[in-house]
């Protein structure tokens, strides 16, 4: 089993729709959960970053952490053609330990936005 | 301030010859992690660096060695290359490794380096 599972998709919504993209994970050390985005032949750029359990905004995207349930979401409002991109999700463990340095990704939702 | 930099961009080797990829962090960034990517195991961690030194490694064998230069250029090099090392080779860079994670220092991807082994 992988330490980070994510639906790879592919996942086709109409623009203006709500998207959401998950991971879970089994290693109940990470603290540090992102999300990357990446455009054909470019290289991922983070998208949202959340420290421990909670929900973060930020403009059409709202990152959320349920560290009991080692489950994390990305929700996307208001789907753009323009957010057609795989998304991946990324988490780390906390300064010190053994793995310092070394972020664990999911394989990547491709989404497509259809105008 | 200019982003993180990889060269080449594509490579094009055959089976048992070996290859070095560049990496130029973003300037001021102290730390460089390598991935690799493929469309069937995703983005796997190779190796981080930090003041020239390796400070974390994945699971990869010894074929994959790297190094950093004191200005905090990295380097990669895979030797005897084989079919299944064909994949897309990101390099990125953050600013320190003290509190890798804050969120002022995470990880800024380059555009990566596809090699195509044939």
């Amino acid at each position: 089993q992988k330490e980070v599972e994510q639906d790879p998709g592919p996942l086709s919504v109409p623009e203006g729709a709500i998207v959401s993209l998950n991971c879970t994970y089994s290693n109940s050390a990470f603290q540090y959960f992102m999300w990357y985005r990446q455009y054909s032949r470019k290289g991922p750029e983070l998208l949202m970053y959340t420290y421990s359990s909670g929900n973060k905004e930020d403009g059409r995207f709202t990152a959320q952490v349920d560290k009991s349930s080692k489950y994390i979401s990305l929700f996307i409002r208001d789907s753009q053609p323009s957010d057609s991109a795989t998304y991946l999700c990324a988490m780390g463990e906390p300064d010190g330990s053994s793995n310092t340095g070394k972020l664990i990704f999911g394989q990547g939702t491709t989404l497509q936005v259809k105008p | 301030k200019a982003g993180v930099t990889q060269t080449p961009r594509y490579l094009i080797k055959t089976r048992g010859q070996q290859v070095t990829l560049s990496c130029s962090p973003i300037s001021g960034h102290r730390s460089v992690s390598w991935y690799q990517q493929t469309p069937g195991q995703g983005l796997q961690f190779l190796f981080e660096y930090f003041s020239e030194t390796q400070r974390n490694k994945g699971n990869f064998p010894g074929r994959f060695s790297g190094r950093q230069f004191s200005n905090s250029r990295s380097e990669m090099n895979v030797s005897t290359l084989e079919l299944g090392d064909s994949a897309l080779y990101l390099c990125a860079s953050s600013p320190s490794g003290g509190a890798l994670f804050h969120r002022t220092d995470t990880q800024y991807f380059g555009p990566g380096t596809r090699l195509t082994v044939l």
